[in-house]
Order: C-alpha cells, then structure tokens, then sequence
C-alpha cells in the first residue's frame, strides 16, 4: 500500500523563488528519501534523512522531517529553470516505498 | 560510464508475446530492484534481489519471472503479455538494502 504521499501535486513558480514539497506518510520509518524525476528519465536520489535526524542540507536543499508528525519538507533554495522536474519522497519501513510525486514547473 | 544500463529503452509489442528486459549495473552493488512506473507517475517495486537471491516479490503476475545470472545483471522477463503491462519499468541498484538507489534510464514497454 502507498506510504508516502506528496504534497502538492503540481507546482509552478519563477526563476529564482524558493519551492517547498510536502510528503506525509502513515507508518513508523528507519529512513527517508527524495528523488528527482526529470521527464523521460530515471529517478535520481537526492537525499536520505533517517529517522532519528530532523534536517538535513546538500547545496540548494534543505529536508526536514518530523517523526511526530509523519511529516517531511524538501525545500529548493533560488530555484533554477534546471529544476523542472517531478520530486518524489520515499519511505523505508519494511521497503522503500514511493508516493505519486510532486510536479515542479520554474519558468524562466 | 553508465552506472546502470537497461536494454531496450522503447519495447513496443502484440498482446500475448513473451519479451524481456535486460539490466546490468557496474558500481559493485550487492542489491538490484525492479519498479514500474504507470501512466500517473506512480511507482511500485516488484522485485529485490540481494546477492542474486530474491528478498522481495510483491504482488506480481507469476508472468513476470527475474532471474539473477551474477550479482551485476537482474534480467526480467514476461510471458503472455497483456494490455495493463503498458508501463516503464525501471531496474535499481543499491550498496545496501534500501540505501540510496540508483535508478536506470526506464523501459517504455508498450503493449498492443
């Protein structure tokens, strides 16, 4: 069954502006991960919070996560037209485990 | 170099045929993974192997069989193909189970 479910499902800002996903799951997890899907390709791993680290930081993105919650943030810094992309939170319980994704749009 | 590497990238094929997806990874991973991917993005492991041995079958078809020649290949192969198969399907690999995966360019198979 789904875990993970992304919040929102579309997106489009300008050049330049911060974007900030959501992902919200049901279960206990040991990690969690995001991945970014640009059109036609595979997934490419982004970054993986566990579950006992509340933030995490690579470059433009900062992930939070809150286990009380069951609740995890990516956040884009100055986003760039190269961000366009869909953006996925996986969940690691048992397996790793996808929700629907979050459809990135930055215009130029 | 092509971390992992899927053949073929497109697949068109009739209702009914067998055909099989080949993947093969070179970043010395012990783990390999099938998904599929359906037309509203959703994304859905179907296999695990570790050390070439099977960890995870989800609810897959007994159509669709792996097979695990060596620890860097994890082919996959399905019978009697059907409509609802219309997917991409997307091999992985990982160092460790459900570390951060690496994903291959995608098989669009298309059935007809």
């Amino acid at each position: 069954s789904q875990q993970g479910e992304e919040d929102p499902q579309a997106l489009s800002i300008q050049e330049g502006e911060n974007a900030t996903m959501n992902c919200s799951y049901k279960t206990s997890i040991n990690n969690l991960q995001w991945y970014r899907q640009n059109s036609g390709r595979g997934l490419v791993h982004l970054i993986l919070i566990r579950s006992n680290e509340r933030e995490k930081h690579s470059g433009r993105l900062r992930v939070t996560l809150d286990t009380s919650k069951k609740s995890s943030s990516l956040l884009i810094t100055a986003s760039r037209a190269a961000d366009t992309a869909s953006y996925f939170c996986a969940t690691l319980s048992e397996k790793l485990v996808f929700g629907k994704g979050t459809k990135l749009t930055v215009n130029p | 170099d092509t971390a992992v590497s899927q053949t073929p990238k497109y697949l068109v094929t009739q209702m009914g045929n067998d055909k099989s997806i080949k993947c093969e990874q070179n970043l010395g991973h012990d783990t390999m993974y099938w998904y599929k991917q359906d037309s509203k993005k959703f994304l859905k492991i179907m296999f695990s192997y570790n050390n070439k041995e099977l960890i995870i079958n989800e609810t897959v078809p007994n159509r669709f069989s792996p097979k695990s020649p060596d620890k860097a290949h994890l082919n996959l192969h399905i019978n009697s193909l059907e409509l609802g198969d219309s997917a991409v399907y997307f091999c992985a690999s990982s160092l460790a189970n459900y570390n951060e995966q690496f994903f291959g360019p995608g098989t669009r198979l298309t059935v007809l």
